[in-house]
C-alpha cells in the first residue's frame, strides 16, 4: 500500500534551518510528483512548492522563494523539505503529499502523516 | 490571507445536508477551473473527498461516499460541496482547492463543519 513517512518533530531556533523527509513507499517513487503543504497551529492548508522526484525540477510558491529547496534521493524513496532562516511564524505541521494526475484533474491523494516544525528561542 | 473564501463554520444536524461553500475572487473564473475538496479531522491529514469541473467532468475520492458531491454556481463565482444525510463522522474542517496550470495552488481558508 502507498505511504507517505515523515520524520519526526523539530525544535529550532530562529535562524536556524530545517529539513524534513517523507519515505515513500508502495509505489514508484519517480514516477509521481510531491507537493509540501503546511499547517500553522488552527489555520489553513498553505502550498509550499513541488518537486518533480524524477528529474529533480522543483517550483516554490513566492513567499517561500530563497527559503525553501526540495530535493530527493532516489535511491532511498525520500523527499526532503529544508526551510531555512526560520523565524516563529515558520512554527506549523509540513506535509508532504503525492500528486497524482488522471486525465482530468490532478489532486493529492496520499499524505504523510505531517511533522510539526516548532521556532522557538 | 486565502485567495478562497470559505466561511469559517457551518452547522447541521445528523441526516441533514451541509452545503460548503467556496467563493473566488472575481477575477478567477470559478467555471474555468476544478474544484477539490478535502476533508481535515483532528491530528490527521487532509483526505482528498473530489473534484467537480461540471456534472460531466467531477470525481470522487477513493473510497468517498456518495452522499459527498460536488457543484459550481456561476453566479456567485462559487464551488459548492453538498453532504447529503449527516453523519457524526463528517464533523471536520473541508478546504477547497483550485490547481492553475504553471501557478501555485490555492487553497480556501477551510470549513469547520459541526454535526449538531
Amino acid at each position: 500500500q502507498v505511504q507517505l513517512v515523515q520524520s519526526g518533530a523539530e525544535v529550532k531556533k530562529p535562524g536556524a534551518s530545517v529539513k524534513v523527509s517523507c519515505k515513500a513507499s508502495g509505489y514508484t517513487f519517480t514516477s509521481y510528483d510531491i507537493n509540501w503543504v503546511r499547517q500553522a497551529t488552527g489555520q489553513g492548508l498553505e502550498w509550499m512548492g513541488w518537486m518533480n522526484p524524477n528529474s529533480g525540477n522543483t517550483g516554490y510558491a513566492q513567499k517561500f522563494q530563497g527559503r525553501v529547496t526540495m530535493t530527493r534521493n532516489t535511491s532511498i524513496s525520500t523527499a526532503y523539505m529544508e526551510l531555512s532562516s526560520l523565524r516563529s511564524e515558520d512554527t506549523a505541521v509540513y506535509y508532504c503529499a503525492r500528486v497524482r494526475e488522471d486525465l482530468m484533474a490532478t489532486m493529492y491523494d496520499y499524505w504523510g502523516q505531517g511533522t510539526l516544525v516548532t521556532v522557538s528561542s | 490571507q486565502p485567495v478562497l473564501t470559505q466561511p469559517p463554520s457551518s452547522s447541521a444536524s445528523p441526516g441533514e445536508s451541509a452545503r460548503l461553500t467556496c467563493t473566488l475572487p472575481s477575477d478567477i473564473n470559478v467555471g474555468s477551473y476544478n474544484i477539490y475538496w478535502y476533508q481535515q479531522k483532528p491530528g490527521s491529514p487532509p483526505r482528498y473527498l473530489l473534484y467537480y469541473y461540471s456534472d460531466s467532468d467531477k470525481g470522487q475520492g477513493s473510497g468517498v461516499p456518495s452522499r459527498f458531491s460536488g457543484s459550481k454556481d456561476a453566479s456567485a463565482n462559487t464551488g459548492i460541496l453538498l453532504i447529503s444525510g449527516l453523519q457524526s463522522e463528517d464533523e471536520a474542517d473541508y478546504y477547497c482547492m483550485i490547481w492553475p496550470s504553471n501557478a501555485p495552488r490555492v487553497f480556501g481558508g477551510g470549513t469547520k463543519l459541526t454535526v449538531l
